[in-house]
């Protein structure tokens, strides 16, 4: 069965300092999709990364990178130099080949950054 | 553009009664998402359709629960009768295709007493 793990439930940190959110799947399919979102105070999820499970390459976009590695199933988010905007809750996602649409989301981490 | 426009974004009522809630997805979009979160369950998917056409329906929890998308601009969420523990933010998210992403709208947060 497919699962997301976030353990971090809560995180603060001071401004500037760089954080990583945890995410650990499970899945029995050989190809997937994994998935970070972000939920600011407003409410509506706003989509990160997507990344398929053929491609283990790390990702940079600005201060955001994420580390995927297949060997033990994690998918984690580092954001560097943090800022108060970064403050949200974050999810980690996985969907499976079959039903690429359907997303199994992680419980989140809330972060929070101040200042 | 406009993104996904939910209303209403808060609703409170009493147990037993309808709710309806709606849901207008970004123009040209073909997937419509209904997800529902709680602190207990955390995000959870109800339904999606395709080109206004149910796609999987697994997680709507019971028959209280009903979603129809009449036309590609248009969908909504009904609950009959409603029930305490249907207390919840009700999201619509609908996407183009890309395999997980999803553009969410702000919610409707329903309290029923």
């Amino acid at each position: 069965a497919q699962k997301v793990t976030q353990a971090q439930t809560e995180i603060s940190v001071v401004e500037k300092e760089d954080v990583t959110l945890d995410c650990v799947y499970e899945t029995r399919d050989t190809t997937y999709y994994l998935f970070w979102y972000k939920q600011p105070p407003s409410g509506e999820l706003v989509f990160l990364i997507r990344r398929n499970s053929f491609d283990e390459q790390n990702e940079i976009s600005g201060r955001y990178s994420w580390n995927f590695q297949k060997s033990t199933s994690s998918f984690n988010f580092t954001i560097t130099a943090s800022q108060v905007v970064d403050s949200a809750v974050y999810f980690c996602a996985l969907s499976e080949a079959g039903n690429t649409d359907k997303l199994i989301f992680g419980t989140g981490t809330r972060l929070q950054v101040f200042p | 553009d406009a993104g996904v426009i939910q209303s209403p974004r808060h609703e409170v009522t009493e147990m037993g009664q309808e709710v309806t809630l709606r849901c207008k997805p970004i123009s040209g979009h073909d997937y419509l998402f209904w997800y529902r979160q709680t602190m207990m369950r955390g995000l959870e998917l109800l339904i999606y359709f395709n080109n206004n056409v149910p796609i999987d329906d697994s997680g709507m929890p019971e028959d209280r629960f009903s979603a129809k998308m009449p036309n590609a601009s248009f969908s909504t969420l009904k609950i009959q009768p409603s029930e305490p523990r249907d207390s919840a933010v009700y999201f619509c998210a609908s996407n183009l295709g890309l395999p997980g992403e999803l553009f969410f709208g702000e919610g409707s947060r329903l309290t029923v007493l």
